[in-house]
């Protein structure tokens, strides 16, 4: 069965600093990975996605993830966070490119100036 | 460009009732699909509907039902609603019936609470 876990309810990083979240998978088959950034009383805003190719992925505002086959790891990146980025992450895997999507607890990001 | 969009945003409703959703895609989306999230927790998928079929179903009861029309906008159907369907419904579009390499785009979503 497909799973996604993001081990840190809550992660604190000072503005300026650089920041980590972290997100590991389980999936058959080859993975489909994706972040996603939820703003209170919003939706879901893509972020970036994995789906082939180079391990470093490039995103939206600054952000990037490093896919990590052997460790089934995906985690999110900032050089240099901003009190704006403070936000829920989501993490999410598909089987399939435009299929369902199994989501990961989500991860509150604060970013204190 | 519009993006997705729902309605209502909010609603509210009593124990054994029946509540529908709508949602619109985005400009050149063709499949939409539906998630709960509840308070706290990641969003769980309920069904995806391209060409006017359901494709996908999570694990969801039959009380949950929708549709697709044919201009690509969906509906979610709640039955015999419980206290434990109070809610964050999201919908989401993309493009292709999961063949596409795009990612799915997400509306702000309708908040159910049942009372």
């Amino acid at each position: 069965a497909q799973s996604v876990a993001q081990p840190e309810d809550q992660v604190n990083v000072a503005e300026g600093n650089p920041l980590t979240v972290k997100c590991t998978y389980s999936v058959s088959g080859n993975p489909y990975l994706f972040w996603y950034v939820q703003y209170p009383n919003r939706g879901l805003q893509f972020l970036l996605k994995y789906i082939t190719g180079d391990n470093l992925v490039k995103g939206s505002y600054g952000f990037e993830a490093e896919f990590n086959k052997s460790q089934t790891s995906f985690h999110l990146k900032k050089p240099s966070a901003l009190v704006s980025d403070s936000a829920l992450y989501f993490c999410a895997v598909s089987q399939v490119q435009g299929g369902k999507l199994i989501f990961g607890q989500g991860t509150e990001l604060s970013v204190k100036p | 460009d519009a993006g997705v969009t729902q309605s209502p945003t909010h609603l509210i409703k009593t124990r054994g009732q029946q509540v529908t959703l709508r949602c619109s895609p985005k400009s050149g989306h063709d499949t939409v699909s539906w998630y709960q999230q509840a308070l706290g927790q990641g969003p769980q998928f309920i069904f995806q509907y391209y060409e006017e079929e359901e494709r996908q179903r999570g694990n969801f009861p039959d009380r949950f039902s929708g549709h697709q029309f044919p201009n690509y906008s969906s509906e979610l159907n709640v039955n015999a609603l419980l206290l434990g369907d109070s809610a964050l419904y999201l919908c989401a579009s993309s493009w292709g019936g999961g063949d596409s390499n795009q990612p799915q785009h997400f509306g702000d979503g309708t908040r159910l609470s049942i009372l």
